[in-house]
């Protein structure tokens, strides 16, 4: 109940393409679903969030699409470039009754060809 | 400026060492985490503190002894260090309050010999 699957493990798009991450998961208490980037050599860091309350949340580029109902949730990114090249990776955590431990999915490895 | 901070960014040893990694935040957090990421980069949880208090701890080796001097600091010592413990740990830490997101610094990759 605790686990979030999170598909592809890699992904290869083309300059310009739409990179999309999905991700599962089966514990309906979590409430937060946040993305990290990871760069080679360096921490995630995060990227974007949502809540349950709210179907899909953009900043720029990213975009988050939620269904509860389903529960999975994914990452679009749009116009996708060479820097964006990285490790994705999805996470769900609950509130301080869980001490804000994230549950995280396995990662995806985004490469983005020029 | 860094906001989690580790030390060393590297660390070679042979099997059997001991060794201690040094995590400082200067983000006034209150919660601080340890996770393991292997070759595969795999993100696994091993412990997390809250003010001090030791509140998460996954099935890890007794081998690994987090500490925390005081809430900013989170030290993770390793005893007889194996060839399995090679990997990437990071450090984290995360603020008071739901759906905060955590802040993680850049890593220590143990290499065992």
């Amino acid at each position: 109940q605790q686990q979030v699957k999170q598909s592809p493990q890699s992904l290869i798009v083309q300059k310009g393409g739409i990179s999309i991450i999905n991700c599962a998961y089966e514990n309906t208490a979590f409430d937060y679903f946040p993305w990290y980037q990871q760069f080679p050599g360096k921490g995630p860091a995060l990227l974007i969030a949502i809540r349950p309350d709210v179907s899909e949340k953009k900043e720029g580029r990213f975009t988050i699409s939620f269904n509860k109902s389903a529960k999975q949730f994914s990452l679009h990114i749009m116009d996708s470039q060479p820097g964006d090249s990285a490790t994705y990776f999805c996470a769900a955590s609950m509130r301080v009754t869980n001490a804000g431990k994230s549950t995280f999915g396995d990662g995806t490895t985004l490469t983005v060809k020029p | 400026d860094t906001a989690v901070s580790q030390t060393p960014k590297y660390l070679v040893t042979q099997m059997g060492n001991d060794k201690s990694i040094k995590c400082e935040q200067n983000l006034g957090h209150d919660t601080m985490y340890w996770y393991k990421q292997d070759s595969k980069k795999f993100l696994k949880i091993m412990f997390s503190y809250n003010n001090k208090e030791l509140i998460i701890n996954e099935t890890v080796p007794n081998r690994f002894s987090p500490k925390s001097p005081d809430k900013a600091h989170l030290n993770l010592h390793i005893n007889s260090l194996e060839l399995g413990d090679s990997a990437v740990y990071f450090c984290a830490s995360k603020g008071q309050g739901d759906n905060q997101p955590q802040h993680f610094g850049d890593g220590t990759r143990l290499s065992i010999l």
